[in-house]
């Protein structure tokens, strides 16, 4: 059970504007940045977004990061069938000896 | 271009010990903290332990915590991670990641391709 809740899955259609969110609490996501990764079938994670809203170079501007409260989300917005991945949350966790955590991911699918 | 290569992973015996280690290139090594991530067959991605830019700062995972070291030779451009007394449940993928900062952060902006580690008997 991962102390970052998400969704396990998610779908959309090309063009769609779709969401996914992450759950925790006061000692993760309420104190900490949020980052989100997208991994495609088969290869290693991507960096999509760091400190809950910043995008790396490169990364579209259709991603975007936010955070409120002891949640956080990822938005896509024109979705792509090269969208179809699975995508993961991650932030610090303040009250657990290891100090990442990861959500346990959400399987995006473009109808 | 940066690149992170690992090498080290194989099949052992529970119990046993095995040593990763990642090649990095492309970027101010020294510069930024780095991190260990595992993904076990099928399943998500779990952090296993990170370092700061001069080895100040470590921490684990729980679940390695008191098994595995991780430590970095800045002068060689190398991260490693030794494991010890590897149980079955530690059997992954094992990802070197590099910091986007110097301390230890959640993001990870660069990643080998990973090194699988098979602990059965």
């Amino acid at each position: 059970q991962s102390v970052l809740t998400q969704p396990p899955s998610a779908s959309g259609t090309p063009g769609q504007r779709v969401s996914i969110s992450c759950s925790g609490s006061s000692s993760n996501i309420g104190g900490n940045y949020v980052c989100w990764y997208q991994q495609l079938p088969g290869t290693a994670p991507k960096l999509l977004i760091y400190k809950s809203n910043q995008r790396p170079s490169g990364v579209p501007d259709r991603f975007s990061g936010s955070k409120s409260g002891t949640s956080a989300s990822l938005a896509i917005s024109g979705l792509r069938s090269e969208d179809e991945a699975d995508y993961y949350c991650a932030t610090w966790d303040d009250s657990l000896n290891g100090p990442v955590v990861f959500g346990g991911g959400t399987k995006l699918t473009v109808l | 271009e940066v690149q992170l290569v690992e090498s080290g992973g194989g099949l052992v015996q529970p119990g046993r010990s095995l040593r990763l280690s990642c090649a990095a290139s492309g970027f101010n090594f020294e510069d930024y903290a780095m991190n260990w991530v595992r993904q076990a067959p099928g399943k998500g991605l779990e952090w296993v332990s990170g370092i700061s830019w001069n080895s100040d700062r470590i921490a684990y995972a729980d679940s390695v915590q008191g098994r595995f070291t991780i430590y970095r030779d800045n002068a060689k451009n190398s991260l490693y991670l030794q494991m010890n007394s590897l149980r079955t449940e530690d059997t992954a993928l094992y990802y070197c990641a590099k910091d986007v900062s110097r301390g230890s952060s959640a993001g990870s902006d660069y990643w080998g391709q990973g090194t699988l580690v098979s602990v059965s008997s």
